[in-house]
């Protein structure tokens, strides 16, 4: 089945720590995206990517890296800069040509303990 | 710039009654207008999409959303709800020029018996 894994589905963090959230989509998908999901603030998008190699800041990136080393897989590092990185992450992808339609992952709920 | 606006953070409503979900957004373009699903700690999942065409879209699970552009806005809305409905719906738009989604901040559907 064609679709979009994130791992884990939890994950905790101590202070002070990077921790790297897994994104691989089989979908054959030239677009993939992070968002940020905070209880009643919708959906903020972290990084872009749209080619391999490539990739841009969305509107909350600071704290936070990505690579696009393949086009199947979109990493995302919550570095120790992020000052409040509890929360639900969600990893999508879409074609470039149908860009407005994204599929989604199922999530990772990160908590800094 | 795109942005979108759903009203009502909650809608509590009986089971077997209609629904309306408001969306209000704003472009000074011609837009993609969308309505995804989440269920708890899941993934989003596409219910409709407008693109062009007709104004009324129909989509999985019995909804259906209205395209108004005179009014900015992209209801949507079911004739009689189930249990399984209740979710957080979220309203969507993409100008078609940008690459993501502005998502809005989304409205939490309860249905009770």
């Amino acid at each position: 089945d064609g679709g979009i894994t994130q791992s884990p589905k939890y994950l905790f963090r101590k202070e002070g720590q990077n921790v790297t959230l897994s994104c691989e989509q089989n979908l054959n998908h030239d677009a993939m995206y992070w968002y940020r999901q905070d209880p009643g603030q919708g959906l903020r998008l972290i990084y872009y990517s749209q080619i391999v190699n490539d990739f841009q800041k969305g509107d909350i990136a600071e704290g936070y890296s990505v690579s696009r080393e393949k086009k199947e897989s979109f990493p995302l590092t919550v570095t120790s800069a992020q000052k409040n990185p509890t929360a639900f992450y969600l990893c999508a992808s879409s074609a470039l040509d149908r860009v407005a339609e994204a599929f989604f992952g199922q999530g990772t709920r990160l908590t800094v303990v | 710039a795109q942005s979108v606006t759903q009203l009502d953070s909650q809608v509590p409503v009986f089971e077997e009654a209609p629904v309306e979900l408001r969306c209000n957004y704003s472009s000074s373009v011609s837009v993609y207008l969308f309505w995804y699903v989440q269920y708890p700690n899941q993934g989003l999942q596409l219910l409709l999409k407008y693109l062009s065409g007709s104004t009324l879209v129909k989509g999985i699970n019995g909804f259906e959303a209205e395209f108004n552009k005179s009014q900015t806005s992209f209801h949507l809305r079911k004739p009689s709800v189930h249990i399984s409905d209740t979710a957080e719906y979220f309203c969507a738009v993409n100008t078609g020029t940008a690459s993501k989604l502005t998502f809005g901040t989304g409205t939490r559907l309860q249905v009770t018996l």
